[in-house]
């Protein structure tokens, strides 16, 4: 499958406990954005990563969120000390390189509950 | 800031109607616009696309004209299909040198009956 790879697809945390998702990117691609569908919303942009660089990080919280994509591995957001209201489908997408012109494809997502 | 609004829905259409899904968008600078599809617990799929005013985006079947005038890229099908039923998020991206964040809007759900 040469597909944005996600995983787990569900993810289940008590409140408090730390989440890590994992986002492999499409072969080729160095850019990597997460967005996070609420139920019944659209999708809302987090952040926007390069191989070891974070480029654009205004839709991340503040707090207890932070992502990463490094130089070997997949991208990583984590999330610490969760809440009920992080319950989502948490998406990765994967671009060749920057510019509008390059479309972003996307995983089939992490769905994330909180008991 | 920028922001897309899109029909509220369901959209609930008997096989073999028209299709239209109205979007339209507010944007700071000039804009690389898209529709994309998402079935029942998948990603989102990219539908099509259209990176200058008047340009016209389609795939199977679909179709969406960027109309800077009325700064809009309404969704087009002629005959839709049972297997068209899902939930379509119209999206923009400015044609910037840097972040190429998109912008959805909230979605619409199209269910087709036979």
């Amino acid at each position: 499958n040469a597909g944005v790879m996600q995983n787990p697809r569900h993810l289940v945390r008590r409140r408090g406990q730390e989440a890590r998702l994992r986002c492999s990117p499409m072969k080729g691609h160095s850019h990597v954005y997460w967005y996070r569908q609420l139920p019944e919303e659209g999708l809302k942009f987090m952040v926007y990563l390069q191989k070891e660089n974070i480029i654009d990080e205004s839709g991340m919280p503040k707090e207890r969120f932070s992502a990463e994509f490094p130089k070997e591995g997949p991208s990583i957001l984590r999330i610490q000390q969760v809440v009920r209201g992080d319950s989502a489908a948490y998406f990765c997408a994967s671009s060749p390189a920057q510019g509008s012109y390059q479309p972003q494809h996307f995983g089939d997502g992490t769905r994330l509950s909180i008991l | 800031g920028d922001s897309v609004t899109q029909m509220e829905g369901p959209v609930t259409l008997s096989e073999e109607a028209f299709l239209t899904i109205n979007c339209t968008y507010t944007a700071t600078g000039y804009p690389s616009l898209f529709w994309y599809v998402q079935y029942p617990g998948e990603g989102l799929q990219l539908l099509l696309k259209a990176t200058k005013a008047d340009d016209k985006g389609s795939n199977k079947g679909f179709e969406a004209t960027y109309r800077k005038e009325t700064t809009s890229f309404h969704l087009e099908k002629g005959s839709v299909q049972v297997s068209d039923s899902a939930v379509y998020f119209c999206a923009l991206t400015l044609n910037t040198g840097t972040a190429s964040k998109l912008t959805f809007g909230t979605g619409t759900r199209l269910q087709v009956t036979l």
